[in-house]
Parts: C-alpha cells; structure tokens; sequence
C-alpha cells in the first residue's frame, strides 16, 4: 500500500517570500504520478501541479515547482513570491499508473502574513 | 480545464431523512467518480468508487447500505446519505477521472456541506 507523509501541519511565509512544503511517500511501484493541490477556505480542491515519476525534470507552474527526488521519495513544493491568495490547505497525493485511486498526505495549512 | 460540478453545495435536513448529492462532469466523460468525506482540518477520505453501469466499490468501514452510490452514466454520480444522523455530518466531495486520459489527474467538484439536525 502506498503512504503520503506531510511532516509539517502548518506553516507561515511572509508575502512575497519562498516557502517550500515537503512531501515524502512510499511506493513499490515504478511508474506513478505526484500532485500538489490546494484547498482554500472555499473548500474546492485545485490541482496546482503534477509530476510524472518517469520524467526527471522537475515539474513548474508559473511560481510553483517542485524538487522531485525519486531515489528518496520525495517531492516538495515551493512556492515563490508567496501571494494573500495562496492561504490554503495543500496535499501531496500520489497515484500508480494503472490505479484510479488518489491517495492523499494529511495536509499543510499555509499561512501567508501581509 | 475539465470541470466537475456538485449540487447541492450546503444542505441541512432533519435526523431520519434522506439526502442525495449530485456530482457532474460537465464538459468529459467520466467512468470512475470517486466520494471522498472531510472532517474539519483533515484530510480527504476515501468513502468508495463509482463505477459507470456497475456497483460502486465502498472502502473498509463505509456502510455501503447507509451511503448509496449510483452511477448511471458517464456524467453523473449520486451519492444518497440514508436515514441521515447528526454523525454523518460533514464536508462531502467528489472527484472524476477522465475516461481513456492516463494522466493520473483527478478533477475536483466544489464540495457538499451536510449539516444534520
């Protein structure tokens, strides 16, 4: 079975600073996919980034990217320029290649202090 | 982007009743939708699979008879909280997958908050 661990709660950043959120899983499988989403108050979950295990380049969106470390199992967010609009819940999930089911770390609750 | 829609988004009712959630793909076809239960700051949970033109497959401890799944076509789930308690309040949340697409993405809906009285 696979395990998604998120060791920090919660944090803080100040606005416009770099945060990074860490992610560790684990898997015996080979071929998967990574995500990082976001919950904000609203509680609709948004799909910020996603990383294929196959690919070694890491994953980036716009002022998030992600250090994909699969020797280590690893897979941490960072978000620059942190903005108001990024307060949220965000969850490291992880899918095989050929399951339909997500599973989800417990979630870091993401402060950012104007 | 893929959009997944839930209705109703907030909805009380008194102990005994009966609630239906709808979740809907609204431009892709979805033959697995997946129901999720949320308590406050915790994650997501898995309640069960839905599965087009078959029976849902329910996660250990998930009492397939007081939460009913039908999935009757390729754009709509239902997820049917029976003889609903004080105890099944919560934040219910769909998710989609897109048939044929091998992404891994799973496409949320907006969330239903069931308030029991």
């Amino acid at each position: 079975a696979q395990t998604v661990t998120q060791s920090q709660p919660e944090m803080s950043v100040q606005e416009a600073e770099t945060v990074t959120l860490s992610c560790t899983y684990d898997t015996s499988e080979n071929n998967y996919y990574l995500f990082w989403y976001k919950q904000p108050p609203s509680r609709q979950m948004i799909l910020v980034i996603r990383q294929e295990a196959y690919k070694q380049q890491n994953a980036t969106e716009n002022r998030f990217s992600v250090n994909f470390q699969k020797a280590a199992k690893s897979f941490s967010l960072k978000i620059s320029d942190s903005q108001l609009g990024d307060t949220a819940m965000y969850f490291c999930a992880f899918i095989g290649a050929g399951s339909y089911q997500l599973t989800f770390g417990k979630g870091t609750k993401l402060s950012v202090i104007p | 982007g893929a959009v997944v829609s839930q209705h109703p988004s907030r909805v009380i009712c008194k102990s005994g009743t009966s609630v239906k959630i709808e979740c809907r793909s609204l431009d892709f076809q979805a033959t697995t939708m997946f129901w999720y239960r949320q308590f406050p700051k915790k994650s997501l949970m898995l309640m069960a699979t839905s599965n087009e033109g078959s029976k849902a497959t329910y996660e250990q401890g998930v009492e397939k008879d007081k939460f009913l799944i039908n999935h009757a076509s390729l754009t709509l789930s239902t997820l049917t909280v029976t003889s609903a308690h004080p105890e099944d309040s919560s934040f219910y949340i769909c998710s989609a997958r897109r048939s044929g697409r091998a992404t891994g993405e799973l496409f949320f809906g907006e969330g239903s908050r069931l308030t029991v009285l």
